[in-house]
């Protein structure tokens, strides 16, 4: 089916290990996101991407990697998983022109780092 | 630095009432509003959403209004329902170089009791 897919839905790690979160789109949409959702704070960007090899930070990027070698996917790696990465992270993709319009998102992956 | 405030966090409302949300963004070279769903499990998804050329749009039971001097945008929801409960976030988004820059309130949980 069309639209935007993370995996896994559920990861519980322990601290210290890389984990890798994973994102695809079928839409061939030029923009990608990584979001986290903590209470309290609402959706907080990590990462973003423009196209594929163009990718920049947000505004909480640090312990994140990125990249994007192909249009349809933007992983997210943790390179070295802390307990204050515990969050739920999603992905979205939209196709901006010459306006900004809505994102679109996935079902998010709810990290438990231990 | 920029940010969208959203109030109230919580909004607890009888079936049939009306239900407002209230944000206020700081960055005045936002021009794009959207408004976003999040059900229990789910991304979020765009409900609606106003540029800043335009004072209110509405759609069915769900309308948005954008004061761009006050900077300030309310969602107003009548005739609620029970589905219509869930987490709402606003945003504020401004076109920049190389891209966009989209900012997200911290959310409201709102409980539409039968």
């Amino acid at each position: 089916d069309a639209g935007i897919t993370q995996s896994p839905r559920y990861k519980i790690t322990e601290t210290g290990r890389q984990v890798t979160l994973m994102c695809h789109q079928t839409w061939s949409h030029s923009y990608m996101f990584w979001y986290r959702q903590d209470l309290g704070h609402g959706l907080r960007l990590i990462y973003y991407s423009a196209a594929a090899d163009i990718t920049d930070k947000g505004e909480v990027p640090d312990g994140y990697v990125v990249s994007r070698s192909k249009t349809e996917n933007f992983p997210l790696t943790l390179e070295s998983a802390t307990r204050s990465q515990t969050s739920v992270y999603f992905c979205a993709s939209n196709d901006m022109g010459q306006l900004n319009t809505e994102a679109f998102f996935g079902q998010g992956t709810r990290l438990t780092v231990v | 630095g920029e940010n969208v405030e959203q109030h109230p966090s919580t909004l607890s409302v009888q079936e049939g009432d009306s239900a407002v949300i209230k944000c206020t963004y700081s960055d005045s070279a936002s021009n794009y509003f959207p408004w976003y769903k999040q059900e229990l499990g789910k991304g979020p998804q765009l409900i609606i959403d106003i540029r800043s050329n335009v004072g209110e749009k509405k759609d069915q039971r769900i309308a948005v209004t954008l004061n761009k001097t006050a900077k300030h945008f309310s969602l107003h929801i009548t005739e609620t329902q029970p589905e219509d409960s869930a987490v709402y976030f606003c945003a504020a988004s401004k076109m920049m170089a190389g891209g966009f820059k989209t900012i997200f309130g911290a959310g409201t949980r709102l409980f539409v009791k039968a």
